[in-house]
């Protein structure tokens, strides 16, 4: 079955240390996204990827990174420089930049 | 700025009590609004989209509604199974999705 899968869904980091969040996507679409989502917010967007390897800030891009260097992954690393990193974090494709989007199960960030 | 606005924020509803959810959005140029429902600790999952007002669209016990200022989304003789979260988002000529707080929905047998 076709989908997207986000790994770890739990993940505990001590403060300085850099965490890598997968995702992988097997949809052939060719954008990706990772929003953050906290509790009582909407989702906000950290970055944004078109085409393999390119990508775009977001509205919360500080203290993240990501890369794209195959279609099918798009990962995000948060950096010790991301001041409240503890969150639930969605990765999601789309065909084109349409508000269709396909999201993963998430992954839960909890920094200790 | 594009901006997203839902409530109530948290509904409790009987089984089979019928209600409405509401969606208001100020944003340039609407390019399309978005309904998804999303599951404690999932990710969301795409419902609906809505390009114009009068438009509707319905599927099984749901219906998205949508004017120039807002989107409802009603929820016919709800069932247990329709407890979750409801998303909205617009967007708008700047091709940027920007969603709502969400409204948290309990259906209690």
């Amino acid at each position: 079955d076709g989908g997207i899968t986000q790994s770890p869904k739990y993940l505990f980091r001590k403060e300085g240390q850099n965490v890598t969040l997968s995702c992988e996507q097997n949809l052939n679409h060719d954008a990706m996204y990772w929003y953050r989502q906290d509790p009582g917010q909407g989702l906000r967007l950290i970055y944004y990827s078109q085409i393999v390897n390119d990508f775009q800030k977001g509205d919360i891009a500080e203290g993240y990174s990501v890369s794209r260097e195959k279609k099918e992954s798009f990962p995000l690393t948060v950096t010790s420089a991301q001041k409240n990193p503890t969150a639930f974090y969605l990765c999601a494709s789309s065909i084109d930049r349409t508000g269709e989007l396909f999201f993963g199960e998430g992954s839960r960030l909890t920094v200790l | 700025e594009d901006q997203v606005t839902q409530s109530p924020e948290a509904l409790r509803l009987q089984e089979g009590e019928s209600s409405s959810l509401n969606c208001s959005y100020t944003v340039s140029g609407l390019r399309g609004l978005f309904w998804y429902r999303q599951d404690p600790g999932k990710g969301p999952e795409f419902l609906f989209t809505l390009y114009s007002a009068g438009e509707e669209k319905e599927k099984e016990r749901l219906k998205a509604t949508l004017t120039k200022k807002e989107s409802f989304l009603h929820i016919t003789a709800p069932k247990p199974e329709d407890s979750a979260t409801y998303l909205c988002a617009v967007s708008g000529a700047g091709n940027k999705l920007t969603f709502g707080g969400g409204t948290r929905v309990l259906v209690k047998p």
